[in-house]
């Protein structure tokens, strides 16, 4: 099994429609992180938490919010969708003074 | 702020040949330095960081990097490519362990 987990894979929906992309880890890490791959730009940081009670804005994250529900789990939100959001989504887990481990991505397409 | 450049958006490269991919980075101070891999339809892979110590750091794969303060560069090297060495490298630089730029990233093709 994977150790961070990311649902849906793949998501098609369309402009205004609330979005849940959900991310578990099975890694016992302390820190969460949701990224955008855009093709030519790399990723890009949108939210980050350290613990259940400490979320961060990344470099991107207007348009988006996140809810650490439990150590394990970390989902972004999308409220209104818009057709440049379709990006690739990835979770990624730490610990401190560690590197990141990444899931496998959702792709995102908004019509 | 940080930021990183990889000058390269896609190289290709015969089996068996060696492999560098070009990092630049912008940063004051010594920055956290990460490569990371990704092949289709999945996600990043680490190959190797670099935080502090020896500036000749060895990854998995058979891949090495080699920071160069001088330069402001963080290249990956590999002898010599195999087939599977086929995918999208990914340079990423931060003041710290959790805020990270990554470059646009670096498309390698092997040819037979």
């Amino acid at each position: 099994d994977a150790d961070v987990t990311q649902t849906p894979r793949n998501r098609i929906t369309k402009t205004g429609k609330r979005i849940m992309l959900e991310c578990s880890q099975t890694k016992g890490h302390d820190r969460m992180y949701w990224y955008r791959q855009d093709p030519g730009l790399g990723l890009r940081l949108i939210y980050y938490s350290f613990d259940v009670k400490d979320i961060n804005k990344g470099e991107i994250s207007d348009g988006y919010s996140v809810s650490r529900q439990a150590q394990a789990k970390f989902s972004l939100s999308l409220e209104s969708a818009i057709p440049n959001q379709t990006a690739l989504y990835f979770c990624a887990t730490s610990e401190r003074n560690q590197p990141q481990h990444f899931g496998d991505g959702t792709r995102l397409s908004i019509l | 702020a940080q930021s990183v450049t990889q000058p390269d958006i896609h190289i290709t490269v015969s089996e068996g040949a060696s492999l560098e991919l070009r990092c630049n980075y912008s940063y004051g101070a010594t920055p956290y330095l990460f490569w990371y891999v990704q092949s289709p339809g999945q996600g990043l892979q680490l190959l190797l960081k670099y935080f502090s110590g020896d500036t000749l750091v060895q990854g998995i794969k058979g891949f090495e990097a080699e920071f160069k303060r001088s330069q402001s560069s963080f290249n990956l090297r590999k002898p010599s490519v195999h087939w599977s060495d086929a995918a999208e490298y990914f340079c990423a630089v931060g003041a710290n362990d959790y805020k990270l730029s990554f470059g646009a990233g670096t498309t390698v093709t092997v040819r037979a």
